[in-house]
């Protein structure tokens, strides 16, 4: 069956660092992956979406590389600050799909 | 602009009650889905509509039932409510199957 892994563990890290979240899937086969913010006691917010044939998207201090032969998706933030501080969710979708299905996601925490 | 709008936000039912989740939104979007996210679950998709008049099961759609009459309006509807369906539920919408979902600040639904 398909499945998508993040990592349940939060990622703290320090003001200024790079975050890099991972998004792993297995029976899969994406043209697109998406991944979303979602704060507490809010509903997840539309960060990047990347394409199969699209290895990187930036978008300002965001980046997303995916890597289709490794059934990777990962997720990195530079100069991170404590605003950045949020759940991240990824979502694959194949081609034929008419629906998104979430990861779990991953807590980051950035700190002072 | 109101986006995505979910009605009520809170919501305390006994066992055996039936209520209705409303969905609204503005954005003229064509698809609609309906998800719950439990603690260490991640978001599930119940329903999901891909335009007027249409639904579809999702991933969890026992105990549910949903209509579309109206392209701005999703409805949840739950006719005998039971323990195992205190959740949070999130309405989201999107242009198309792989375009960003734009999500509602979700309906916080207790069953005791």
């Amino acid at each position: 069956s398909q499945k998508i892994e993040q990592n349940s563990e939060a990622l703290n890290i320090q003001e200024g660092k790079t975050a890099t979240l991972t998004c792993n899937y297995t029976n899969y086969s994406p043209a697109y992956l998406q991944w979303y913010r979602q704060d507490p006691g809010r509903g997840p917010v539309f960060l990047l979406l990347i394409r199969e044939n699209e290895k990187e998207k930036r978008k300002e201090r965001l980046k997303v590389t995916f890597d289709t032969t490794l059934k990777q998706s990962l997720f990195h933030i530079t100069a991170s600050q404590p605003a950045d501080s949020a759940t991240y969710l990824c979502a694959p979708l194949s081609g034929t799909a008419s629906k998104l299905t979430f990861g779990t996601g991953t807590r980051l925490q950035v700190t002072l | 602009n109101a986006g995505v709008t979910q009605t009520p936000k809170f919501r305390v039912l006994k066992t055996g009650q039936s209520m209705t989740l409303l969905c609204a939104q503005d954005m003229n979007h064509e698809y609609m889905y309906w998800y719950r996210q439990d603690p260490g679950m991640g978001l599930r998709l119940i329903h999901y509509s891909v335009g007027e008049g249409t639904t579809a099961k999702g991933e969890v759609p026992d105990g549910y039932n949903v209509s579309r009459l109206k392209k701005q309006n999703f409805l949840l509807g739950l006719e005998s409510a039971a323990p195992s369906q205190t959740s949070v539920y999130f309405c989201a919408s999107s242009p198309l199957s792989n375009q960003p979902q734009h999500f509602g600040d979700g309906t916080r639904l207790s069953i005791l």
